[in-house]
């Protein structure tokens, strides 16, 4: 079975300062790896998502991630926020090696950015 | 559709109450899940279809749930004889089957037992 950890519930970023949200994920099976962001009152849209190769993901909003085996993580980024980035961010993992595959999510981690 | 479109957006029911929430996917997507969210918490995952099959239940918490995909596009969530603690968010997302696709996510019925 899956997991996923984030380690922070809230992270207050001024604006135009970079910023990372943490994610650890545990399986015992290879992963696909996910983030996905969810404005007030709408529903969850995928920001980017690691399925193989590099690595280093690049998402939508400026959005990227990093993909790290050893340590089980998969971080977000973004060198400088705006406004209009503070939402809930979900990290989260399905399981390769099944055709029929649930979407495990994370606890989220709240971004508000101050001006 | 233009997107996965669930209703109601909002729904208050009365502590022992049935209530039933639809969910419209992507015209064309096999895949249909639904996730249940509780206030300041992630999406848990409550059960999937392919098509018209229910292949993962595993997480509906109680015999009260009820889910169905008939004809493999509409879905139905239902909740028999609702308690407080049904109080959530509940998600519908849909994708085309494959490993690693993105699902779309509906904007979500918001359930308040009361």
């Amino acid at each position: 079975a899956q997991s996923v950890t984030q380690l922070d519930s809230q992270v207050p970023v001024f604006e135009e300062a970079p910023v990372e949200l943490r994610c650890n994920y545990s399986s015992s099976v290879s992963v696909y790896l996910f983030w996905y962001v969810q404005y007030p009152n709408q529903g969850l849209q995928l920001l980017l998502k690691y399925l193989s190769g590099s690595t280093l993901v690049k998402g939508i909003n400026g959005f990227e991630a990093e993909f790290n085996k050893s340590q089980t993580s998969f971080h977000l980024r973004k060198p400088s926020v705006h406004i209009s980035d503070t939402a809930e961010y979900f990290c989260a993992v399905s399981d390769q090696d099944s055709s029929a595959s649930k979407i495990i999510f994370g606890s989220g981690t709240r971004l508000s950015i101050r001006p | 559709g233009a997107g996965v479109s669930q209703s109601p957006r909002y729904k208050v029911a009365k502590r022992g109450q049935d209530v039933a929430l639809r969910c419209d996917p992507i015209s064309g997507h096999v895949s249909l899940f639904w996730y249940q969210q509780a206030l300041g918490q992630g999406p848990e995952f409550l059960t999937y279809f392919q098509n018209e099959a229910q292949l993962d239940k595993s997480g509906l918490p109680s015999d009260r749930f009820f889910a169905e995909r008939p004809e493999g596009s509409v879905s139905t969530l239902k909740i028999q004889r609702t308690q407080q603690e049904d109080s959530a968010v509940y998600l519908c997302a849909s994708s085309l089957v494959g490993q690693g696709t993105e699902a779309f996510f509906g904007q979500g019925t918001r359930l308040t037992v009361v």
